[in-house]
């Protein structure tokens, strides 16, 4: 089966622009997942979505940073404006129910970096 | 929330011998812990997974142990071969099925 896709795969931004990210999980996956990874760290949930509704999203820096899943299939995240510290891998990922204990599947990841 | 600890950061061990990381939570109600390792400039992978009804479980050389009392739960390699080396992260699924994953453990298999 296709994976988790995202893109773009690396972006370069100067800090106070806008960037966004697009995920389309794998099809039939009712819950779809946006992390943030920092270098040398875990990822950090930052948004969960199941089907169109937002499950969890208490970790998710809401003054800068929105996701959608309109249609509950693709996912996009934004961050407007970007800061320094926003530098990071952001990875999507997908699970086939609506519950946490299923497998994750993760997407390539897009590096961001902020200048 | 869930707190998860990873121990330790990092980790050598020469090809052939066992390589040990562990984590222990904070949410007694959590209930799912996946491991997941993560090679370099890759996407993180699920290697094994325990449900906290299971005390160990094994697949190959990757054991995963669960002790519930002392919320604490380990990650065995045995036979350790150098496509190993890579970050390993375990994660435990806390109250509101919110996903909280460790720090991360670097491990380097030395052949």
């Amino acid at each position: 089966e296709a994976g988790v896709a995202q893109s773009p795969r690396y972006k370069i931004i100067e800090k106070r622009q806008s960037v966004a990210f697009w995920c389309n999980p794998i099809s039939g996956h009712a819950t779809l997942y946006w992390y943030q990874q920092i270098l040398g760290q875990g990822p950090k949930l930052l948004i969960q979505f199941q089907n169109n509704g937002v499950v969890d999203d208490s970790q998710l820096p809401k003054d800068r940073f929105s996701a959608e899943r309109l249609k509950g299939v693709d996912s996009t995240l934004k961050i407007q404006p970007a800061k320094l510290e926003d530098s990071a891998v952001y990875l999507c990922a997908s699970s086939p129910r609506d519950s946490s204990e299923e497998t994750q599947y993760f997407g390539p990841g897009t590096r961001l970096l902020v200048l | 929330g869930e707190n998860v600890e990873q121990h330790p950061s990092t980790l050598s061990v020469q090809e052939g011998d066992s390589a040990v990381i562990k984590c222990t939570y904070s949410d007694s109600a959590s209930n799912y812990f996946p491991w997941y390792k993560q090679e370099l400039g890759k996407r993180p992978q699920l290697i094994i997974d325990i449900r906290s009804n299971v005390g160990e479980k094994k697949d190959q050389r990757i054991a995963v142990t669960l002790n519930k009392t002392a919320k604490h739960f380990s990650l065995h390699i045995t036979e350790t071969q150098p496509e190993d080396s890579a970050v390993y992260f375990c994660a435990a699924i806390g109250t509101g099925n919110q996903f909280y994953f460790g720090t991360g453990t670097s491990l380097t298999v030395i052949p």
